[in-house]
């Protein structure tokens, strides 16, 4: 399997631009993960799918951002209009959920730099 | 709401010795998974080891392994024969029954040659 596959690996933009960054999660896994890293707050989750479905948002910063995810194998996140300090590195993660039955591990994609002018 | 902490910031450990990296959790579930993630200068996120709650038995890949004491809510992961490439930055992560993950802040691990 290829893994998890992000789009694009690295983003220069500048401020108020809209920026759209896409994540393709592991075949057949039926939970995504948004996160964000910075140096200063970590690893964060923005916000998780399960079966395409958005579960949890409320680590979005604020109404700028937005995800979906239109089918299985793809979800978009994104910043509208960006700003520097949303400069960061930006994970999408994938896994399998079957309750605890399978205890399934998250699978990080490379990551997307994104740099905000 | 289930916390993580790793109380280390950084660490260091020279090439072919032990180092024992820290995490406690806190939780009023007694269903859950732990892992330890590695994430070197590369960025990439990769798993190093897991345990289940439900397992009284330390969980163990090569030379990672780890210390669950569940009572005392702790996870510690050791690295035994250090190498270069362990170097990286470590985080411990907690999967509730909800399948959300929470992440600690991380361990820097620097191995001296």
């Amino acid at each position: 399997d290829a893994g998890v596959i992000q789009s694009p690996r690295h983003e220069v933009t500048e401020m108020g631009q809209e920026v759209t960054l896409r994540c393709k999660p592991i075949s057949g896994h039926n939970s995504l993960f948004w996160y964000r890293q910075t140096m200063m707050r970590g690893l964060e989750l923005l916000i998780y799918f399960n079966n395409n479905v958005p579960i949890d948002d409320s680590g979005m910063p604020e109404d700028r951002f937005s995800a979906k995810m239109p089918n299985a194998s793809f979800s978009t996140l994104k910043i509208q209009p960006s700003e520097p300090r949303d400069s960061a590195v930006y994970f999408c993660a994938s896994s399998l959920a079957h309750g605890l039955a399978g205890g399934e591990t998250q699978y990080f994609g490379p990551g997307t730099r994104l740099l905000v002018l | 709401a289930q916390t993580v902490t790793q109380s280390q910031p950084e660490m260091s450990v020279q090439e072919a010795e032990t180092v024992t990296l820290s995490c406690t959790y806190d939780t009023s579930e007694s269903d859950y998974y732990l892992f330890w993630y590695k994430q070197p200068p590369s960025r990439q996120m990769i798993l190093v080891i897991r345990q289940e709650a439900y397992k009284q038995q330390n969980a163990t890949e090569n030379r990672f392994s780890v210390n669950f004491q569940k009572a005392a809510k702790s996870f510690s992961l050791k690295i035994s024969d250090s190498q270069l490439g362990d170097a990286a930055m470590y985080f411990c992560a907690y999967r509730d029954t909800g399948n959300q993950f929470y992440f600690g802040t991380g361990t820097s691990l620097t191995v001296i040659p």
